[in-house]
């Protein structure tokens, strides 16, 4: 069991170039979410997803958008990157949400910077 | 407006004693907290969790208070070990929040040997 991966590790991008990150989990969960963490604030969620199908927006959206085409796959699109966008993008999963009482697990997280 | 605090950034201990890491919350509809442990250039790795039926959880040398009336959490490691030492972040969910976890801003723990 790989639990959860993201790719890449570590990425630089120019202000106005896009990317996207990649999340992949083999644990069969259903929900998925996307966290930035800056200093000094903690863990701030950015999108999750609650099925394939189907994504919601969460504390600090905007800038980002997701796909979840694939039960195993959230993918996380930086349209024009901006420098205020540097940050560390973790990915995680769980089986059920919050309200049937299940812990989130964690990828190893991709360090972005924008210049 | 921050719902989950960890007011103290870091926190030093000596290795056998006790390390007390504490939470608050803003949100009272809160009925779900974890505590997760974070070692650098890693993603934060589950380590305890309580609901809001509870007052305290243990498992191992690891327990977790809730003090609902305080909207207050405190995670207790004893003894503490030199592997301990880590960036540890309270969260927490429930209510009107639906599917989303708020995270606290985390507290480096560093367990001198």
């Amino acid at each position: 069991n790989a639990g959860v991966t993201q790719t890449p590790k570590f990425r630089v991008l120019k202000t106005g170039q896009s990317m996207t990150l990649l999340c992949a989990q083999d644990m069969n969960h259903e929900y998925m979410y996307w966290y930035r963490q800056d200093p000094g604030m903690g863990l701030r969620l950015i999108h999750y997803s609650v099925g394939e199908g189907t994504t919601a927006k969460g504390e600090v959206p905007d800038g980002y958008n997701v796909s979840r085409l694939k039960k195993q796959n959230f993918l996380l699109g930086l349209e024009s990157a901006a420098p205020s966008q540097t940050s560390v993008y973790f990915c995680a999963s769980s089986y059920s949400g919050p309200v049937n009482y299940n812990e989130q697990f964690f990828g190893p997280g991709t360090r972005l910077t924008v210049l | 407006d921050q719902q989950v605090k960890q007011n103290s950034p870091s926190l030093s201990v000596q290795e056998g004693r006790i390390s007390i890491l504490n939470c608050d919350y803003t949100n009272s509809m809160f009925d779900y907290f974890l505590w997760y442990k974070k070692y650098p250039a890693e993603g934060p790795t589950f380590l305890i969790s309580i609901s809001s039926i509870k007052d305290k959880n243990e498992d191992g040398r690891f327990t977790v208070f809730l003090n609902k009336s305080a909207k207050h959490l405190s995670l207790h490691i004893v003894p503490s070990q030199p592997g301990d030492s880590a960036v540890y972040f309270c969260a927490a969910s429930g209510g009107g929040t639906g599917n989303q976890f708020y995270f606290g801003t985390g507290t480096s723990l560093t367990v001198i040997p």
